[in-house]
Formats: C-alpha cells, structure tokens, sequence
C-alpha cells in the first residue's frame, strides 16, 4: 500500500467554481501535513501547511482528519491561475516525507 | 524566508560525460538534504537523502556509483551524474527543511536542473 494516495485527476473545472482535492496516508503516526503546488516545468512550492485545526489562506482551506487519516484542500472561485498540479506530503518522521502523486488541475475560462 | 538555490537551471552535454548539480540552502543550515528526480507527466521520485559530514542514503534501485552525493557543509550538497546517458535526461530537484527539530517546517525545494544527455 502506498503511503500517500491521491486522485491524480485532471480536474477540469471552470472558472469561479469550487474544487476539493483529497490526500489519504497510511501511517497514522504521520506528524505534519503540506499541500504544494507544482507548475509545468518546475519546482513544487509551497502553498499550504495543514493544521488539525484546519486553516485558511484566501482562497483555499486545508484540513486534516487524523480519525480517517486523510487531508484536503478547497480552491473557491477559481482563478485561471490556479491550473497547476497540487502535491500533497505527509511528513512521518524529521526525515521521511512521502509524496502524492499530485492532482493536475485546470482552470476553463 | 527560506530559500534553497539550484545550479544550473538547466545543462546539455554529451552522452559520456559527467553533470555536476549544486544545492544550496542560503539562509539556513540544513544536516539533511533530498534529492528528486521527475521525468515528464510523472510524480516527483526520491533518489536519495544527503546527510552533512555522512554518506548518503539511496533509495532501492538508484546507482551510488552513478549519483554521487556530497554534502560537505551545512548549506551546500552537490549531486555529480557520472557517465551520463540519454536515459538520465530528466529534471533533478533538491530540497531542504529548515528547522533542524519542527515538524511543522516545511521542505523547500530548489529550483530544478533539467538535465538534457544528448
């Protein structure tokens, strides 16, 4: 079983609309969460940490389930600018980060 | 904000030759430094962990003897792709986690070398 699982779409979505993406892990000892985005052709960067709490930057919203061991992210009114490909890692330990297989998405005018 | 830097951005050279690929983190010491490789439309794969003052750990399936890692000081690791052939054109990207002891650091990554073997 992989240690982190993602759909990786495309989401083909137009824009203004609302697009949830989904990570599930295997490890429950899983210590801390990102969402980074990833433009064709070049480096991932971050856009996000996750908190238990959930937490909010504009935009977008990430949250964590720890009971079913999965996090998200939620785009609102998506912007033409969001078509990227979303990359979810979980953390394990200090040095162990495992990676999603990234969820490409599309923003239609 | 934490920055890791990567050079060269991109590099062609001949079948046979060997690439050398530096990462630095510039504002931040980093004992630990990871090495990706992503080939197109593919997820970004771990090659192996490069620990300061330490060999490095390769994931299963990557050659030592090819990727040859060296982290000599806290804020520069270099990944030297040695004899390289056509099949190693791809997109090397490094990454660092500032916050020796903090989950809650975040890894940041260079900004790629893409590697065309010709």
């Amino acid at each position: 079983r992989k240690e982190v699982e993602q759909d990786p779409g495309p989401f083909n979505v137009p824009e203004g609309a609302t697009v949830a993406f989904n990570c599930t892990y295997s490890n429950s000892a899983s210590q801390s969460f990102f969402w980074y985005r990833q433009d064709c052709r070049k480096e991932p960067k971050l856009l996000m940490s996750v908190y238990s709490s959930g937490n909010e930057d504009g935009r977008f919203t990430a949250q964590l389930n720890r009971a079913s061991q999965y996090i998200s992210l939620l785009i609102r009114d998506s912007k033409l600018s969001d078509s990227a490909t979303y990359l979810c890692v979980v953390n394990l330990d200090l040095n162990q980060f495992y990676f999603g297989t990234g969820t490409s998405l599309t923003v239609i005018p | 904000g934490a920055v890791v830097s990567q050079h060269p951005s991109r590099v062609i050279c001949k079948s046979g030759t060997s690439v050398k690929i530096e990462c630095r983190s510039l504002d931040f010491q980093a004992t630990t430094m990871f090495w990706y490789r992503q080939f197109p439309k593919q997820s970004l794969m771990l090659m192996a962990t490069s620990n300061e003052g330490s060999k490095a750990t390769y994931e299963q399936g990557v050659e030592k003897d090819k990727f040859l890692i060296n982290h000599a000081s806290l804020t520069l690791s270099t990944l030297t792709v040695t004899s390289a052939h056509p099949e190693d054109s791809s997109f090397y990207i490094c990454s660092a986690r500032q916050g020796l002891s903090s989950y809650n650091s975040p890894l940041h990554f260079g900004n790629g070398t893409r590697l065309t073997v010709t």
